[in-house]
């Protein structure tokens, strides 16, 4: 079966750090470029960053750009985003899913809030 | 960065019902639109790609169309599994935004 699982959300202050996995299996992870998408609760859906197969190439939305990197490890098939400088409206459920493009499959998203 | 905008932003409707929701873009994504169906706490799932291509699996009741600026996704007759929130997404120009989302209730 081919699935997504997050792991690595919880509470953390303003300003704090956090990282994101995303453990894939039932396919060839390396075949496939990688997504990061969040939805701050009771709002819509904000495309975060997404990761070429091999990693050589990786986009962020700008309001990310300096704070969050993207990467993944093939060999362990696992995605990852690392969340520095976060801020309250970091705030968010982080779906990972699989595609650059259209996101054909999702995982079941973990939350991540930024408060004091 | 290219703004989506959906309309309606909220639809009531009943079980049997024909409805179409649009997708504006703030500019010409040629045919890089895909709708996606998300249900309270759940993922979203993708329902078209490529403007108009329906993903395996998907009942034949869902249909997209548009290109350029203009696209709308059609539910031939609504089912009860149906009432959900419909996002567009563009996959035309970084960053790959998302409309606001049209919540489909049911009448």
């Amino acid at each position: 079966e081919v699935q997504l699982v997050e792991s690595g959300g919880g509470l953390v202050q303003p300003g704090g750090s956090l990282r994101l996995s995303c453990a894939a299996s039932g396919f060839t992870f390396s075949n496939y470029w990688m997504t990061w998408v969040r939805q701050a609760p009771g709002k819509g859906l904000e495309w975060v960053a997404n990761i070429k197969q091999d990693g050589s190439a990786e986009y962020y939305v700008d309001s990310v750009k300096g704070r969050f990197t993207i990467s993944r490890d093939n060999a362990k098939n696992s995605l990852y985003l690392q969340m520095n400088s976060l801020r309250a409206e970091d705030t968010a459920v982080y779906y990972c899913a699989r595609g650059g493009a259209t996101l054909y499959i999702w995982g079941q998203g973990t939350m991540v809030t930024v408060s004091s | 960065d290219i703004q989506l905008t959906q309309s309606p932003s909220f639809l009531s409707a009943s079980v049997g019902d024909r409805v179409t929701i649009t997708c504006r873009a703030s500019q010409g994504i040629s045919s890089y639109l895909a709708w996606y169906q998300q249900k309270p706490g759940k993922a979203p799932k993708v329902l078209i790609y490529a403007a108009s291509t329906l993903q395996s699996g998907v009942p034949s009741r869902f249909s997209g169309s548009g290109s350029g600026t203009e696209f709308t996704l059609t539910i031939s007759s609504l089912q009860p599994e149906d009432f959900a929130t419909y996002y567009c997404q563009q996959l035309n120009t970084y960053p790959y935004t998302f409309g606001q989302g049209t919540k489909l209730e049911i009448k």
